[in-house]
Order: C-alpha cells, then sequence, then structure tokens
C-alpha cells in the first residue's frame, strides 16, 4: 500500500526555520512529481510546492517563493521542505502528496505534520 | 489564479439521507475538478477526479457531476464513515486551488 509519513513538524518563532520530512514507501517514488499542500487552521487547502522526478521541475507558490525550499532523496524515498524566514502566516498542517499521471491531481496523501509559528 | 467557492459551509444531514455540495469556479476549469473526504488526524483521500469518476477503491454511493465552472458532489445515502469535510480542487490551470471545503455533519 502507498504510504506517505511526514515529520519534523514543530513550534518556531518568526524568522525562524524548519525542516520537514516525507517518507514514501509501497511504490516507485523516483518517477513521481511529489508536492508539500498545507491547511491553516480553520481555512483550506493551499498548494504550496512540487518537485518532479527528477528535480528538474520545481515549482513554489507565491505565497512561499524565495524561502521555502523542496527537494528530493530519491535513494532514501524521501522528499523535503526546508522552510526560512517562517511566519505566522505559514502556521498550518503540512501535507505530503503524490501527484497522478494527470497534472495536478493528487492522488495520496499524508496524514500531514504540524508547524505552528509564533512567538 | 482561479478561485473556488464551495458551498454551504456546513450541511446538517441525517444518517441515510442524500447529501449534495456545491462547488464553484471563478472560471472555466472544463472537467478537471476534483473532491477530496478529510477526516481529523487522517490523510485526505481522493473521492473523484475529472468530475465525475470515482477514485479506486470509492463507493458508489458517491457521485460527481458538472463542467465548465459548476460541479456537484452528492453522496446518495450517508454512512456514518462519511460525516467529514469534503473539498473541491481544480487542475486545469496553474496554481491548482481548492475551495475552503465542506463540512457534512449529523443533523
Amino acid at each position: 500500500d502507498v504510504q506517505l509519513v511526514e515529520s519534523g513538524g514543530g513550534l518556531v518563532k518568526p524568522g525562524g526555520s524548519l525542516r520537514v520530512s516525507c517518507a514514501a514507501s509501497g511504490f516507485t517514488f523516483s518517477p513521481y512529481v511529489m508536492n508539500w499542500v498545507r491547511q491553516a487552521p480553520g481555512q483550506g487547502l493551499e498548494w504550496v510546492a512540487s518537485i518532479s522526478g527528477s528535480s528538474t521541475y520545481i515549482y513554489y507558490a507565491d505565497s512561499v517563493k524565495g524561502r521555502f525550499t523542496i527537494s528530493r532523496d530519491n535513494a532514501k524515498n524521501s522528499l523535503y521542505l526546508q522552510m526560512n524566514s517562517l511566519r505566522a502566516e505559514d502556521t498550518a498542517l503540512y501535507y505530503c502528496a503524490r501527484e497522478s499521471e494527470l497534472a495536478g491531481l493528487f492522488d495520496f496523501w499524508g496524514q500531514g505534520t504540524p508547524v505552528t509559528v509564533s512567538s | 489564479e482561479i478561485v473556488m467557492t464551495q458551498s454551504p459551509s456546513t450541511l446538517s444531514v441525517s444518517p441515510g439521507e442524500r447529501a449534495t455540495l456545491s462547488c464553484r469556479a471563478s472560471q472555466s476549469v472544463s472537467n478537471n475538478l476534483a473532491w477530496y473526504q478529510q477526516k481529523p488526524g487522517q490523510a485526505p483521500r481522493l473521492l473523484i477526479y475529472g468530475a465525475s469518476t470515482r477514485a479506486t477503491g470509492i463507493p458508489a454511493r458517491f457521485s460527481g457531476s458538472g463542467s465548465g465552472t459548476g460541479f456537484t458532489l452528492t453522496i446518495s445515502s450517508l454512512q456514518s464513515e462519511d460525516f467529514a469535510v469534503y473539498s473541491c480542487q481544480q487542475y486545469n490551470d496553474w496554481p491548482q486551488t481548492f475551495g475552503q471545503g465542506t463540512k457534512v455533519e449529523i443533523k
């Protein structure tokens, strides 16, 4: 079965940094585009970033561009999100999501890891 | 970017009854529309894609319809496990965008 397990979330002060991870299993990781999607408390889902299988193509939402970096290690079946210059509005549950063969459609998700930005 | 608007925000339904959820796009997304189910502490689950195609393993009581800017998710006879938040998403244009969700609660 496909499994995506996020980790690394926590409490961080404004301006701080945090790296969250996603461990993938149950499928061949390297060919798939992978994404981070977040959900702030009481809000809808928001796509954050995506990375192609070979890391050639990387895209970010305008809200995080220049502050967040998505990366992957296909040998470790892992996805990462490095978050710098964190703001209160980055507080959210961060999900790892696999993109299907249909671009932009997310067929499997993890349970999420919470990130709280507060002083 | 395309704005997705869902209505109602909350839907109170008795078990066994039908639930009808709406999703509207600010411009046409053709049939590139998906529905997801979210429960607290669980991974979001893909229910419907292509506006009307059920994902693998999704029960037949879930159905989707619509195209262009107006879409509907229907749950024909609500089971206890169906009380959750449902979100629509367009993947026609970049960036893909989501609605704010409809919470289906027990009446």
